[in-house]
């Protein structure tokens, strides 16, 4: 069975592009979760969604958005972005997040 | 708000010496997960642990959990040098009411030949 998957790998963006970044979870799994790590740092949880219904949001600003769709893949958007989310970007698949895929590094620049 | 701190943040340790990694998390939590993370790589799980007193083993790294304590710790036996990445704890935010997970801060472990 494939795990979680990531596009894109690496990404760069210029300040106040918008940006979209994909997660298929794990067959069978309902639940996806978006996590922001920036570099030397923990990863921060941003959304979940559970049955394509937003189950939590974190900490973040409104230029922030996600859904889920009938498969339960995911989508991350982020407007207008700034210097500082240059990140890795994580989906994890599964209640408790508990499997992680590879990430996405997104660099503004 | 839940505060998850982990210390040392960082290790530098020679092979064969044992050493343990503390996390200590500020409020009520029904799971704790270990995970490791290779530079420039994503997490992988280690260790959930469920309960109070739970302690899980795999290979050199033993993680146990003291829910009374707010505490867990992962134990690391005769370092090797695979053994080198970043660790991180995780807790669960029941208060959230969801499955949110906060991270601690890492620690990052060398080992030394």
């Amino acid at each position: 069975d494939a795990g979680v998957t990531q596009s894109p790998t690496h990404l760069i963006k210029t300040r106040g592009q918008h940006v979209t970044l994909r997660c298929s979870p794990i067959s069978g799994h309902k639940s996806v979760s978006w996590y922001q790590q920036v570099l030397g740092q923990g990863p921060q949880f941003i959304f979940q969604y559970y049955e394509k219904e937003e189950r939590g949001r974190g900490n973040f600003p409104d230029r922030f958005s996600a859904r889920q769709f009938p498969n339960y893949s995911s989508e991350l958007n982020v407007n207008a972005l700034l210097l500082g989310d240059s990140a890795l970007y994580l989906c994890a698949s599964g209640r408790w997040a508990q499997y992680f895929g590879p990430g996405t590094r997104l660099t503004v620049t | 708000e839940l505060k998850v701190e982990q210390n040392p943040l960082f290790l530098s340790m020679q092979e064969g010496k044992n050493y343990t990694i503390y996390c200590n998390y500020s409020t009520t939590s029904d799971r704790l997960y270990w995970y490791r993370q290779d530079p420039g790589k994503s997490l992988e799980s280690l260790f959930v642990l469920l309960s109070n007193g739970a302690v899980k083993q795999e290979g050199r790294l033993m993680a146990s959990l003291d829910t009374k304590a707010r505490l867990s710790t992962l134990h690391i036996t005769a370092a090797v040098h695979d053994l080198s990445a970043t660790y991180f704890c995780a807790v669960d935010d029941t208060n959230f009411g969801n499955e949110k997970l906060t991270f601690g801060t890492g620690t990052r472990l060398t080992i030394i030949p």
